[in-house]
């Protein structure tokens, strides 16, 4: 079974600084994809980067990067110059083409000003 | 992006009653849809997967006659939850996948049982 683990219940970033939130997963599969959704107070998931597995380059959006180790089974997320907008909860997800999604339990994360 | 619409975003309903829950796909057809179930501060729960025209799949330990899934079109998954009961209470979320895995969600419905 696919399982997804954050293991950072909670992070806080000083405005314009910089955080990496972290995640490992377990699976068999060689083709999949990772996920980063963000989750606002509102609620909405709202996807914020996406990796495909057979990819070696790290994908990037903006101020988001991801360190994807796929040895390791790693897939950590940077945030730069961290926003007052950024504070939320974040998932990371794992998912193979289609099957559902896996979730990590999240990691709330706090920026202050 | 594409848009996932859930409805209704809040529900009151008294307890014994059934409630129903719209997930639609505006702007792309979705075989498949997800359906999760969120519990406050905790992390999105698969409760089970709908597919167009055939039965759900629920996951293990989802009660199959409490939590009615219908995948009627390829735009629409309905989630009735059935003699709703205030442990029920929860927030509800649908999502639908492209052909790009990418999962889109609906805006979520939270369900309280009074």
């Amino acid at each position: 079974a696919q399982t997804v683990t954050q293991s950072q219940p909670e992070m806080s970033v000083q405005e314009a600084e910089t955080v990496t939130l972290s995640c490992t997963y377990d699976t068999s599969e060689s083709d999949y994809y990772l996920f980063w959704y963000k989750q606002p107070p509102s609620r909405q998931m709202i996807l914020v980067i996406r990796q495909e597995a057979y990819k070696q380059q790290n994908a990037t959006e903006n101020r988001f990067s991801v360190n994807f180790q796929k040895a390791a089974k790693s897939f950590s997320l940077k945030i730069s110059d961290s926003q007052l907008g950024d504070a939320a909860m974040y998932f990371c997800a794992y998912g193979v083409i289609n099957n559902d999604m896996r979730f990590g339990a999240g990691t709330r994360l706090t920026v202050k000003p | 992006g594409a848009v996932v619409s859930q409805h209704p975003s809040r529900v009151i309903c008294k307890s014994g009653t059934s409630v129903k829950i719209e997930c639609r796909s505006l702007d792309f057809q979705a075989t498949t849809m997800f359906w999760y179930r969120q519990f406050p501060k905790k992390s999105l729960m698969l409760m089970a997967t709908s597919n167009e025209g055939s039965k759900a799949t629920y996951e293990q330990g989802v009660e199959k006659d409490k939590f009615l899934i219908n995948h009627a079109s390829l735009t629409l998954s309905t989630l009735t939850v059935t003699s709703a009961h205030p442990e029920d209470s929860s927030f509800y979320i649908c999502s639908a996948r492209t052909e790009n895995t990418e999962a889109f969600f609906g805006q979520g419905t939270r369900l309280t049982v009074v």
